[in-house]
C-alpha cells in the first residue's frame, strides 16, 4: 500500500517570499505523485505531476517539486509566494495498477501582505 | 482533460432522508472515483464506480449507505442514504488518474440538520 505524510500542517508565509511544503511518500514501487490545491469553496486543481520522468517538476503557476528517491520526498516550492497562493494544499500518491488515489492530510499555507 | 459537473452543489437535508448527487464527465473515462472530505480534513475514497458492475467500496464504507450507479463511461450517481448529522461533508466525484491526471468535480457540499 501506499501512503504519504504531509509534514506541515500549516505555513505562513510573508508575499514574495518562498513557500516549502514538504512531503514523504511510502510506496513497495515507484510511485506516482502529485501535488493539488484546493481554493477556499473552490474543487482541486493538479499543480504538478510526477511520473517517473525528469526528477525535477515544473508545474503551474511557479510551483516546482523535485522527487528524491532516496529521501522518499516530494517537496514543493515557490520561489516567491503571493497572495492568490493561499490555499490548501495535498501531497497525493497513486496506485501502481489502478486509479486510485491517496492523500495527504493537507497543509494551510496563509500568504502576509 | 476531462470536465466534471456535479450537482447538487450544496444542500440542506433533514436527517433520516437521502440525497443523490450526480456526476457527469465530457468524455468516456474508464474510471471514476468517489471521495468525501469531511470537515476541515483530507479527502477520503469511498469508492470506485465501476461500469457495468458492482462499486468497489473502501474499507469503512458499504453500499446500503453508500450505494453508486454507474451506467455508462461518462455518469455516475452516488447516494447518501438515512443520513445524519455525521454526514455532513463535501463529496467529490472524480475521473481518470493512474500516472495521468484525475480530474474533480467541484463536489457537493451536504449539511445534515
Amino acid at each position: 500500500a501506499q501512503s504519504v505524510t504531509q509534514l506541515d500542517s500549516h505555513v505562513s508565509v510573508s508575499e514574495g517570499t518562498p513557500v516549502l511544503l514538504r512531503c514523504n511518500y511510502s510506496s513497495s514501487y515507484s510511485p506516482s505523485l502529485f501535488w493539488y490545491v484546493q481554493h477556499p469553496n473552490k474543487g482541486l486543481q493538479l499543480l504538478l505531476k510526477y511520473t517517473s520522468a525528469a526528477t525535477l517538476v515544473k508545474g503551474i503557476n511557479g510551483f516546482e517539486a523535485e522527487f528524491k528517491k532516496s529521501e522518499t520526498s516530494f517537496h514543493l516550492t515557490k520561489p516567491s509566494a503571493h497572495m492568490s497562493d493561499a490555499a490548501e494544499y495535498f501531497c497525493v500518491v497513486s496506485g501502481r495498477n489502478d486509479y486510485k488515489l491517496s492523500f495527504g492530510a493537507g497543509t494551510t499555507v496563509t500568504v502576509r501582505a | 482533460s476531462a470536465v466534471i459537473s456535479q450537482k447538487p452543489s450544496r444542500d440542506i437535508c433533514q436527517r433520516g432522508t437521502s440525497l443523490t448527487i450526480q456526476c457527469q464527465v465530457d468524455s468516456q473515462v474508464t474510471m471514476m472515483f468517489w471521495y468525501r472530505q469531511q470537515p476541515g480534513q483530507s479527502l477520503t475514497l469511498i469508492a470506485t464506480a465501476n461500469q457495468g458492475s458492482e462499486a468497489t467500496y473502501e474499507s469503512g464504507f458499504v453500499i446500503d449507505k453508500f450505494p453508486i450507479s454507474r451506467p455508462n463511461l461518462t455518469f455516475s450517481t452516488l447516494t447518501v442514504s438515512n443520513m445524519s448529522p455525521e454526514d455532513s461533508s463535501i463529496y467529490l466525484c472524480s475521473a481518470g488518474g493512474m500516472n495521468t491526471e484525475a480530474f474533480f468535480g467541484q463536489g457537493t457540499r451536504l449539511t445534515v440538520v
